[in-house]
């Protein structure tokens, strides 16, 4: 159980491109999903805590304009990332609970490479 | 809010024997903490948590440690093997559903 998909796995595509990553819990509601980067070599860090049925909240120092988080139903999240430019090259990967106070499963990623 | 740090940032061991990890923690509301195990390019995978009504757990050859007055918890992997190789990540949260404040990762290297 709890298993979380992302999709695409990968994603290689021109600068000024937007991408939407999918993110969604196959076997449980996720009313909260969490959208996290990471760097080569680096660990992770949140970018923003995706709500179903309202705004995400986003972390300190980034851009809710250029990361934009929707969360329509208790299955799905995604993440556009708009006019994407190669400094946004990045590991995306999301994560979900199924219940309260229970661990967190995270998705597969998307290895996202901007030209 | 929540500051972790883990250390060493590397760790190399000889096969069999064991490997300890260290994390600190800032903030006194955190009551959650889970390790994850990331091999290159794959998704963070849960191997063991703690949560701050206990002061140990253990599964097999993995243990977590927890110290609430000190804020610090460790990781602990006994009878390391090769394919306990990867970077592992502490992290902690104010609740299993919330957001997750890692470290910043220990790559652990088991020679055979």
């Amino acid at each position: 159980g709890a298993v979380v998909s992302q999709h695409p796995s990968w994603v290689i595509c021109k600068s000024g491109t937007s991408v939407k990553i999918e993110c969604r819990s196959l076997d449980f509601q996720a009313t909260t999903m969490f959208w996290y980067r990471q760097f080569p070599k680096q660990s992770l860090m949140l970018m923003a805590t995706s709500n179903e049925g309202s705004k995400a909240t986003y972390e300190q120092g980034v851009e809710k304009d250029k990361f934009l988080i929707n969360h329509a139903s208790l299955t799905l999240s995604t993440l556009t990332v708009t006019s994407a430019h190669p400094e946004d090259s990045s590991f995306y990967i999301c994560s979900a609970s199924g219940q309260f106070n229970q661990p967190q499963h995270f998705g597969d990623g998307t290895r996202l490479s901007i030209l | 809010g929540e500051n972790v740090e883990q250390h060493p940032s590397t760790l190399s061991v000889q096969e069999g024997d064991s490997a300890v990890i260290k994390c600190t923690y800032s903030d006194s509301a955190s009551n959650y903490f889970p390790w994850y195990k990331q091999e290159l390019g794959k998704r963070p995978q849960l191997i063991i948590d703690i949560r701050s009504n206990v002061g140990e757990k253990k599964d097999q050859r993995i243990a977590v440690t927890l110290n609430k007055t000190a804020k610090h918890f460790s990781l602990h992997i006994t009878e390391t093997q090769p394919e306990d190789s990867a970077v592992y990540f502490c992290a902690a949260s104010q609740g299993g559903s919330e957001k997750l404040v890692f470290g910043k990762g220990t790559k652990l290297t088991v020679n055979p």
